[in-house]
């Protein structure tokens, strides 16, 4: 079974409107790390925002925004005003801590912002 | 202060042949990990060093190969190249052991095998 499922291979969204980019994860730890990565075309992986299992609030790092719904296992990522320079691969990745060091990831979804 | 660095950046390589690539880690980070990633498989985790010693292994033949140098610098082989080994490969590194909250990731060595 995944352990990362990203629901959208691919997104078109006008510059300037927020968007929401879907994750849900499975997991039986308790404790664990949620990330979302971006990934433009040069290939170079860039670390967005982090969320733990018993953090209480959504993280937030400025445009963006972890809506995270532990009861669903649920952590999308919201970008608030998108940009022409936000068209990219989006990846959601998990780490449990109980088990091992790796991060798990999803397949993507690629975001399109239209001009 | 200086981010994840990986050399080369591109490679072409035979069939048969065996290849290096390098990560320098973030100044300070101890634990560096090495991901595949390829279209159709998406990005798979080869193994993950901290300290010298490496902590965890994904699922890949014996024919990829890493260490770590006392100054976390990583290094990844991968001996008698195969067509299939043609892939973006990433090193991350980790500020600390098992509770980090941050990975970084370097820009890749793209690897092509002719």
């Amino acid at each position: 079974a995944q352990k990362i499922t990203q629901t959208q291979p691919g997104m078109f969204v006008q510059e300037k409107e927020a968007v929401t980019l879907d994750c849900t994860y499975d997991t039986s730890d308790q404790s664990y790390g949620l990330f979302w990565y971006k990934q433009p075309s040069s290939g170079e992986m860039i670390f967005l925002i982090y969320q733990g299992s018993y953090d209480e609030q959504n993280a937030t790092e400025g445009r963006y925004s972890l809506n995270f719904q532990k009861a669903r296992k649920s952590a999308n990522l919201v970008i608030s005003a998108s940009q022409l320079g936000d068209s990219a691969m989006y990846f959601c990745a998990m780490r449990e801590f109980n088990r091992d060091d790796k991060i798990i990831f999803g397949k993507g979804t690629r975001l399109h912002i239209l001009p | 202060k200086a981010g994840v660095t990986q050399t080369p950046r591109y490679l072409i390589k035979t069939r048969g042949q065996q290849v290096t690539l390098s990560c320098s880690p973030i100044s300070g980070h101890r634990s560096v990990s090495w991901y595949q990633q390829t279209p159709g498989q998406g990005l798979q985790f080869l193994f993950e060093y901290f300290s010298e010693t490496q902590r965890n292994k994904g699922n890949f033949p014996g024919r990829f190969s890493g260490r770590q140098f006392s100054n976390s610098r990583s290094e990844m082989n991968v001996s008698t190249l195969e067509l299939g080994d043609s892939a973006l490969y990433l090193c991350a590194s980790s500020p600390r052991d098992r509770t980090y909250t941050e990975a970084f990731f370097g820009q890749g060595t793209r690897l092509t095998v002719v």
